[in-house]
Parts: structure tokens; C-alpha cells; sequence
């Protein structure tokens, strides 16, 4: 059965810190990592990641895929309020582009 | 403005009853899909659809039922067969042959 796990579950931090969040993923025929952002309702993609060790940013975002290890980060450095959300990480498997596997998401909360 | 149409966003329902949320797309996406969230929980997939008229199971569809008519829309039954159908609903599209979904805005059922 496909997995995906994300750490911590939960997270608080002040306004500044640089937070880390952990995906780890055990799926079939692994494609892809992705990233999303749910603030309310709809998840907003963040990052796709196919290859080992290669850094994607996105202004104070960034991830990498280790596939070795079946992990990825996402980091945000100088955190903002307006980072306060759910991330959500999923791998795409199954020799399909059609079906992601979900982790339960980390909440950031970040305090002013 | 091209997007994801989710309805309704809130729904009661009795229990017995059967719901139909409505997702319509104007992104001229192949590929669309049925999601479910609960509080402390990922997204577990419930329905997908490659193509028009055709459409597989995810890893929850049973006590619920899609269609895929047309290429626009997806619409997804929540049936009294379902045990827990109180939950938030998403709906997502995504080009063919990418793992990049784009997703409404959600429904929230619940069931009374």
C-alpha cells in the first residue's frame, strides 16, 4: 500500500523563524513529490520534484527530493503570518500521472 | 477566468439520502478527480477520470458513484450507503499526463 508521511503534524513558530517541514514517501513506481498550500479551501500547488538533490525555489520557498533516502523538505525561511496553513505533500505512483497519495499535511501556524 | 467550479459549498443532508456535489472545469483538463478531507486527515481519493466516459475507482469509492459525461464536468453522487459522508470535498483537474492537479474551492457536506 502506497504511503506518505509528513512531520511534524503540527507547527508553531514566531514571525522570521525558518521552518522545515518532512515528507516521507513509500509508493510504487514513484513519478514524483509534489507540494501544495491549503490556507481555507483549495490547495494551491507549490513544487513538483522528479530528481534527486536539485533545489526548487519559489521567493522564500524552497524543496528537494532525495530518492535514495524516499524523503523531501520544504523549507520557508523568514516566515510571514500569511504562511499560516496546511502543507501538504503527495507522491505520484503507480506508473499513473492520474493518482497522487496524500500525507495528513502539516498545520504552520505563524505568530506575529 | 479559467478555474475549478465546485457546488454547492456548504450541503445538509438527512441521513438515507442521496447528494450530488457538481464540479464543472473550463481548463480544458483531461483529467479530473474526486477527493475526500477529514480534520487530522490527507486527501484520500474517492473517483477518477482520464477521459470522457470513462472513470476508475480511487481508494474510498465505495457509497459513492461519478459520472463523466462531458469533459467539463464530474459530477459526484454521495450515497446512503456511505457510512461517514459528513466531509469536505474537493474536486480537482489536471492536464493529461501531469501530476499537477488544480482544485475548487471544496464542499462541505454534512449529514444530520
Amino acid at each position: 500500500e502506497d504511503k506518505v508521511v509528513q512531520s511534524p503534524l503540527s507547527l508553531v513558530v514566531h514571525e522570521g523563524d525558518t521552518v522545515t517541514l518532512n515528507c516521507s514517501y513509500e509508493v510504487t513506481n514513484f513519478r514524483s513529490l509534489l507540494w501544495y498550500k491549503q490556507e481555507k479551501k483549495a490547495p494551491t500547488f507549490l513544487f513538483m520534484l522528479t530528481s534527486s538533490g536539485i533545489e526548487k525555489k519559489s521567493g522564500r520557498l524552497s524543496s528537494i527530493l532525495d530518492k535514495k533516502e524516499l524523503f523531501s523538505i520544504l523549507n520557508i525561511t523568514a516566515t510571514q503570518t500569511g504562511d499560516s496553513a496546511i502543507y501538504l505533500c503527495a507522491a505520484n505512483s503507480g506508473g499513473s500521472n492520474y493518482k497522487l497519495t496524500f500525507g495528513k499535511g502539516t498545520l504552520l501556524t505563524v505568530n506575529p | 477566468d479559467g478555474g475549478i467550479t465546485q457546488s454547492p459549498k456548504y450541503l445538509f443532508r438527512k441521513e438515507g439520502q442521496n447528494v450530488t456535489l457538481s464540479c464543472e472545469q473550463n481548463l480544458n483538463h483531461d483529467a479530473m478527480y474526486w477527493y475526500r478531507q477529514d480534520p487530522g486527515q490527507g486527501l484520500r481519493l474517492i473517483y477518477y477520470s482520464q477521459i470522457v466516459n470513462d472513470f476508475q475507482k480511487g481508494d474510498i469509492a465505495e457509497g459513492y458513484s461519478v459520472s463523466r459525461e462531458k469533459k467539463e464536468s464530474f459530477p459526484l453522487t454521495v450515497t446512503s450507503a456511505q457510512k461517514n459522508p459528513t466531509a469536505f470535498y474537493l474536486c480537482a483537474s489536471s492536464r493529461s499526463g501531469s501530476g499537477e492537479l488544480f482544485f475548487g474551492e471544496g464542499s462541505r457536506l454534512t449529514v444530520l
